[in-house]
């Protein structure tokens, strides 16, 4: 079975700091990535998605992750964050399994940013 | 807002108890996913139902069962109640193919059922 790894349980930084937030995975065949973000008091909401074609992926509020296949590894970055980042993410993997695609989750990294 | 609805938002019952959990999805998603978020065990997948049909099953206890009605809100039932099912329960929905592969998902805000 699949499984995801965030290294970073608890990420604190300072605005305007660089953010990377590690995730990796284990599975040995084709798989699709994601990170989602949940804000404080609000729903999981898709920050960006890997499926094929350039590995660095661009999402949504400036924030890119990086699939590089030998390493299992889709890590979040963030050039510059804000007070707004402040966050919970995760990434997740889904991988086939029988005729379907099953979501595996990481634990999430919560993510305070200081003012 | 997602346009994902859940119902109710926060629900305590007792153990050996049954509730039923409900989801609206976005108009026009065929797809719907239920999560069970809890401290130990982080965001676990349970089921997904396509158009009214099972279409994937995750880690989900044989007390708990779900299903899509025909205006595709769907209900997650959850019976026999331990301590250890209080979590965050999820629900999201997604359009087009109701593969996880391509679509994006859409979450709920959540029910937050605590067991006594």
């Amino acid at each position: 079975a699949q499984s995801v790894s965030q290294h970073n349980h608890h990420v604190i930084l300072s605005e305007a700091a660089s953010l990377e937030l590690g995730c990796n995975y284990s599975y040995g065949g084709t798989v699709n990535l994601f990170w989602y973000v949940q804000y404080p008091g609000q729903h999981l909401q898709l920050l960006l998605k890997y499926f094929s074609g350039d590995p660095l992926v661009k999402g949504i509020k400036g924030f890119e992750a990086e699939f590089i296949k030998s390493k299992f590894s889709f890590n979040l970055r963030k050039p510059s964050v804000q007070w707004s980042d402040t966050a919970e993410y995760f990434c997740a993997v889904n991988a086939q399994t029988g005729g379907s695609y099953i979501p595996t989750f990481g634990r999430g990294t919560s993510l305070i940013v200081h003012p | 807002d997602s346009g994902v609805t859940q119902t109710p938002k926060h629900l305590i019952t007792a153990t050996g108890q049954r509730v039923t959990l409900r989801c609206s999805p976005r108009s026009g998603d065929l797809s719907v996913y239920w999560y069970q978020q809890s401290l130990d065990q982080g965001l676990q997948f349970l089921i997904q139902y396509y158009n009214g049909e099972e279409r994937a099953k995750g880690n989900i206890l044989e007390r708990f069962s779900a299903q899509q009605f025909p205006d595709l809100h769907s209900e997650l039932n959850l019976s026999s109640l331990e301590l250890g099912d209080s979590a965050l329960y999820f629900c999201a929905s997604s359009g087009a193919s109701g593969s996880y592969r391509t679509d994006t998902q859409y979450f709920g805000p959540g029910t937050r059922l605590t067991v006594l």
